[in-house]
């Protein structure tokens, strides 16, 4: 089965709030992990990354937060705009096997209101 | 800076006959990966390929797929006497050459539609 998934597949926010999306995964080995945008028609666009020897990275509007001990992770955007609206993935990478290949949640969708 | 650069955007194919994808890694970037992605789902890993060489090719179908990336020229993902279910979104990604685990950048994906 998957190894990386989502709590919720879809999020709804009014423009202006903070949205948080969040990702579960099951490898205690991986150790790298992306956030990907992906808007209708388009391909993933890299938001932010971490590593697991930090917990908390920070980006413009964007902040990723890593919990090793419950295996989850989070992506907050504050201030949603109406841009934000797209497809969210969380992607995992694990140095036990192989270091390149990057697994996929099944995404959450995210639609900002005006 | 041009991105990923992948083509045709949109593929129609009747049942049976081939279909070739290209992608143009970002410049300076020799390492290329294959993800197919069916609706509502997310990225499924298929190939990675350095410049003449498939690193890792275990997300492929044992048949009917291939794919390469020639010394010169874009990699190419080929799908032999296509069937329905290939029907997807076939993404390319590259990474810088300092190493795999660089961040991916991908391409805006080739549809492909299997009639």
């Amino acid at each position: 089965g998957e190894s990386v998934g989502l709590h919720l597949p879809t999020l709804s926010v009014q423009e202006g709030d903070n949205s948080i999306i969040n990702c579960a995964y099951s490898n205690s080995a991986s150790d790298y992990f992306i956030w990907y945008k992906q808007e209708s028609g388009k391909g993933p666009q890299f938001i932010i990354d971490i590593r697991s020897n930090m917990d908390k990275r920070q980006g413009q509007r964007v902040t990723v937060l890593l919990n090793k001990t419950v295996k989850h992770l989070s992506l907050q955007i504050a201030a949603t705009q109406p841009g934000d609206s797209a497809v969210y993935f969380c992607a995992e990478n694990y140095s036990g096997g192989s270091n390149y290949k990057l697994t996929f949640g099944k995404g959450t969708l995210l639609t900002v209101n005006p | 800076n041009a991105g990923v650069m992948q083509n045709p955007r949109h593929l129609v194919r009747r049942r049976g006959q081939e279909a070739r994808l290209r992608c143009s890694p970002m410049k300076g970037h020799s390492h290329v990966y294959w993800y197919r992605q069916l609706p509502e789902e997310g990225l499924k890993f298929m190939v990675y390929l350095q410049k003449e060489n498939i690193i890792d090719e275990s997300g492929m179908p044992k048949e009917r797929f291939s794919a390469e990336f020639p010394k010169e020229g874009p990699s190419i993902l080929r799908i032999q006497q296509v069937v329905r279910g290939d029907s997807a979104a076939y993404f390319c990604a590259s990474s810088p050459a300092g190493g795999p685990r660089d961040t991916q950048y991908f391409g805006p994906g080739t549809r492909l539609t299997v009639l």
